[in-house]
């Protein structure tokens, strides 16, 4: 119940396609959902969160859209660019925030 | 603002020994996070500090354990230590709860 999915586990587009992210959690005790962009050798970086009363965000080209109901939500990146290539990770949090729990992550190659 | 610093970067140590990794959360940051992340497994929590107290534990062995000093900087250890515990370490600190973590570059442990 703690485990949060996450797919697909790799993911290939061309410059300027929007690649689609999708995770899904159980424990309804998540209150918090961050998604993190990791580049090799460096740390998980934050890019965008959401709280369930909220069914849509955006920041610049990345969106994250909340189905709460299905305990669903998903990072869609718009006109993908090469230097959005890396591994990125959704998350959920509880309502006490100190349960954090990260999806397996997903691999985005953007191909020139 | 200085973002969260680890050090060291890079460790290689044998079977059988200990290791400290240190860990410096961003200025006002008082809550800072332990995480374990390997190819097979993830990131997986290890433990969080505020205020120099241990409040959540993740499901490792008694030989990882931290500490946080009264500036919340924030010492991990890990003794006897075994191959499987080659990883990256990443620390991430927060204002407050858990919820928006800044994670630094990590700690790359190799155990041979």
């Amino acid at each position: 119940q703690q485990q949060v999915k996450q797919s697909p586990q790799s993911l290939i587009v061309q410059k300027g396609g929007i690649p689609i992210i999708n995770c899904a959690y159980e424990n309804t005790a998540f209150d918090y959902f961050p998604w993190y962009q990791q580049f090799p050798g460096k740390g998980p970086a934050l890019l965008i969160a959401i709280r369930p009363d909220v069914s849509e965000k955006k920041e610049g080209r990345f969106t994250i859209s909340f189905n709460k109901s299905a305990k669903q939500f998903s990072l869609h990146i718009m006109d993908s660019q090469p230097g959005d290539s890396a591994t990125y990770f959704c998350a959920a949090v509880d309502n006490y925030g100190q349960n954090f729990v990260f999806g397996p992550g997903t691999r985005l190659s953007v191909l020139p | 603002k200085a973002g969260v610093t680890q050090t060291p970067r890079y460790l290689i140590k044998t079977r059988g020994q200990q290791v400290t990794l240190s860990c410096s959360p961003i200025s006002g940051h008082r809550s800072v996070s332990w995480y374990q992340q390997t190819p097979g497994q993830g990131l997986q929590f290890l433990f969080e500090y505020f205020s120099e107290t241990q409040r959540n534990k993740g499901n490792f062995p008694g030989r990882f354990s931290g500490r946080q000093f009264s500036n919340s900087r924030s010492e991990m250890n890990v003794s006897t230590l075994e191959l499987g515990d080659s990883a990256l370490y990443l620390c991430a600190s927060s204002l407050e709860l858990g919820y928006e973590q800044y994670f630094g570059p990590g700690t790359r442990l190799t155990v041979t």
